[in-house]
């Protein structure tokens, strides 16, 4: 079963740039990366998606080597309302594109 | 938009209970989904469903899960019996287009208790 593999967590501080990378061997050709964040009591919330090469939003940019086997979620600036759980959400090419969540990285801004 | 909707947000009962969970999804989407959360084994896809037809239901742990959507715009999640083991934060999530391709809309969730 075809995995995609996160740090468990992660620690910064406020104004600085977060990674967050996320391993994905099995990706299936046509499917996207998606990154999604989540905050306790809520669901998990849509931050970025990307197929290749590297996109950029108003919150983060995504950036997928061309072996697309990995992606690297980056956080400019980070602020204490950052601190979240991050998931990496992409099809399993094992099983026809059924979507595997990562095992979240816990990020923690500090002041 | 008013996003996905699940009832209830939590729900404590006794094992050996019928549990049933509901979501309306975001109006148009064609794909619903219904994960478990646990500390143990994080997000687990339980079942999709694809214009109201179930797709994949081999993340329903037994025989005591089912789920429906009868139409568009109402799912249930039924546990009968319930266990302990069953405790965990349900989500209901709905897109427009199944996979990584389209974001998935997540509802805030259940929080089911078993006692």
């Amino acid at each position: 079963l075809a995995k995609t593999t996160q740090p468990i967590s992660m620690d910064s501080y406020e104004g600085q740039e977060v990674n967050i990378t996320c391993s994905h061997n099995n990706i299936a050709t046509n499917d996207y990366i998606t990154w999604y964040q989540q905050f306790p009591s809520q669901g998990p919330r849509f931050i970025i998606q990307g197929y290749k090469t590297k996109v950029t939003n108003e919150v983060a940019s995504l950036f997928i080597p061309a072996d697309r086997k990995s992606s690297t979620l980056s956080l400019p600036r980070v602020s204490l309302s950052d601190t979240a759980v991050y998931y990496c959400l992409v099809g399993d090419g094992n099983q026809g594109g059924k979507l595997i969540f990562g095992q979240g990285t816990e990020l923690s801004v500090k002041p | 938009d008013a996003g996905v909707i699940q009832s209830p947000r939590h729900e404590v009962t006794e094992m050996g209970q019928e549990v049933t969970l509901r979501c309306k999804p975001i109006s148009g989407h064609d794909y619903l989904f219904w994960y478990r959360q646990t500390m143990m084994r994080g997000l687990e896809l339980l079942i999709y469903f694809n214009n109201n037809v179930p797709i994949d239901d081999s993340g329903m742990p037994e025989d005591r899960f089912s789920a429906k959507m009868p139409n568009a715009s109402f799912s249930t999640l039924k546990i009968q019996p319930s266990e302990p083991r069953d405790s965990a934060v349900y989500f209901c999530a709905s897109s427009l287009l199944q996979g990584g391709n389209q974001p998935q809309h997540f509802g805030d969730g259940t929080r089911l208790s078993i006692l």
